[in-house]
């Protein structure tokens, strides 16, 4: 299995423009986390989706901040408009949910830099 | 509210010294306890969980983890550091009884010497 697969690596952008962050979960998975971290507030949960509907948004900042799941292999974290503040690692996990005992699986992270 | 607290923001060991990394949880229930590590530019990887059952829990790379109830901790341990377990290390919890997302400790940077 490729695990869980994100793009872009590395994403550097002017405040105000838009940014879309992609993932790509691993195959069978029903649980999907979108996490940001940074150095000064470490791992903090964003949204997370069981079947593609989203469970919890309530760790998103603002609504500058959407996510959505259209499918079961496929979710975008978007930011509109950018701002410095923003710039952190956004990673995306998955989860196969054996009664909440699953372990997380995470993607490489896609690093931000807003300018 | 569940949260967990990892009181070292850096442990610093020899190489073939015993190991901890220490790490304490508050939840309402009974939690389910998780240990990950992070290399440098990379995501994180699941090292072991407590689920329920022995409070001794072994995972990858020979490290292990003792679960104490009584003192709501969950320390993970080596017998033996090597240089390559220098690593960013974060402990979680989830609470069995409100919802699938993890809560994570702010991390614990390991440094194993020569």
């Amino acid at each position: 299995d490729a695990g869980v697969i994100q793009s872009p690596r590395h994403e550097v952008t002017e405040m105000g423009q838009e940014v879309t962050l992609r993932c790509k979960p691993i195959s069978g998975h029903d649980y999907l986390f979108w996490y940001r971290q940074t150095m000064m507030r470490g791992l903090e949960l964003l949204i997370y989706f069981n079947n593609n509907v989203p469970i919890d948004d309530s760790g998103m900042p603002e609504d500058r901040f959407s996510a959505k799941m259209p499918n079961a292999s496929f979710s975008t974290l978007k930011i509109q408009p950018s701002e410095p503040r923003d710039s952190a690692v956004y990673f995306c996990a998955s989860s196969l949910g054996l009664g909440n005992t699953g372990e997380l699986f995470f993607g490489e992270g896609s690093r931000l830099t807003v300018l | 509210a569940q949260s967990v607290a990892q009181p070292e923001d850096q442990v610093n060991v020899a190489e073939g010294n015993p190991l901890t990394v220490k790490c304490t949880y508050s939840v309402s229930g009974n939690p389910y306890l998780f240990w990950y590590v992070q290399y440098p530019n990379r995501g994180l990887q699941f090292l072991l969980k407590y689920i329920t059952g022995d409070n001794l829990v072994k995972g990858s790379y020979g490290f292990e983890a003792e679960f104490n109830k009584s003192q709501t901790s969950f320390h993970l341990k080596k017998p033996s550091a090597l240089v390559s377990d220098s690593a960013l290390y974060f402990c979680a919890v989830r609470d069995r009884n409100s919802g699938y997302a993890l809560n994570f400790g702010k991390g614990t940077s390991l440094l194993v010497t020569p």
